[in-house]
């Protein structure tokens, strides 16, 4: 089935620190696997994604990693700052006869404290 | 200048009652979707549009009707609201149906008393 697990549901840490959230997933015909940043009473958006065929990216303070083989992916997040604040989703999208669709995690809640 | 607008941001009705939520998206893309995000933040896609066809239709009791008048406008009819339908609902919308990545609205929050 399509299913995708993250953790941990919250996470805190002090400004400066490093954040880091785990996904997994089911659907081994998953080739694309974006992190979006929800802002209270905002729509989703997303800040970085990784395409199957790629086991790393990285964007500034962001980086993402993924492990096709134990069907593991995961957010890093350097040097946080209080704006970081936010509930940040992962995603895994199975190709299904011929679309794309997002299957997204329950939610990461992070909370970074000057 | 909003890439994904939804009307209206709040919803309050009673229970029974019949209601619609307007998505308009100004990205030129050809898809759209809505989503529903219960009270623990659970994202789940209810239903996608590709060029005003119907692509994805998740498990979804038949009162919830989407209706693509054009790809631009993806709207969303729920008859005999019930009390578990409260929920913020986002629509979203994606240049094609491929691994790309999906603009959301602000969502439309509806509690159902």
């Amino acid at each position: 089935g399509e299913n995708v697990e993250q953790h941990p549901s919250t996470l805190s840490v002090q400004e400066g620190d490093s954040a880091v959230i785990k996904c997994t997933y089911s659907d081994s015909a998953s080739n694309y696997f974006p992190w979006y940043k929800q802002e209270l009473g905002k729509g989703p958006q997303l800040i970085i994604d990784i395409r199957s065929n790629v086991g790393e990216k990285k964007d500034q303070r962001i980086a993402v990693t993924l492990n096709k083989t134990a069907k593991h992916f995961s957010l890093h997040i350097t040097e946080t700052q209080p704006e970081d604040s936010a509930v940040y989703f992962c995603a895994a999208s199975p190709l299904r006869g011929g679309y794309n669709k997002l299957i997204f995690g329950a939610g990461t809640r992070l909370a970074v404290h000057p | 200048d909003t890439a994904v607008s939804q009307t209206p941001k709040y919803l309050v009705t009673q229970m029974g009652n019949d209601k619609s939520i307007k998505c308009e998206q100004n990205l030129g893309h050809d898809t759209m979707y809505w989503y529903k995000q219960d009270s623990k933040k659970f994202l789940k896609i209810m239903f996608s549009y590709n060029n005003k066809e119907l692509i994805i239709n998740e498990t979804v009791p038949n009162r919830f009707s989407p209706k693509s008048p054009d790809k631009a406008h993806l709207n969303l009819h729920i008859n005999s609201l019930e009390l578990g339908d409260s929920a913020v609902y986002f629509c979203a919308s994606s240049p094609g149906t491929g691994l790309e990545t999906q603009y959301f609205g602000p969502g439309t929050r509806l509690l159902v008393l």
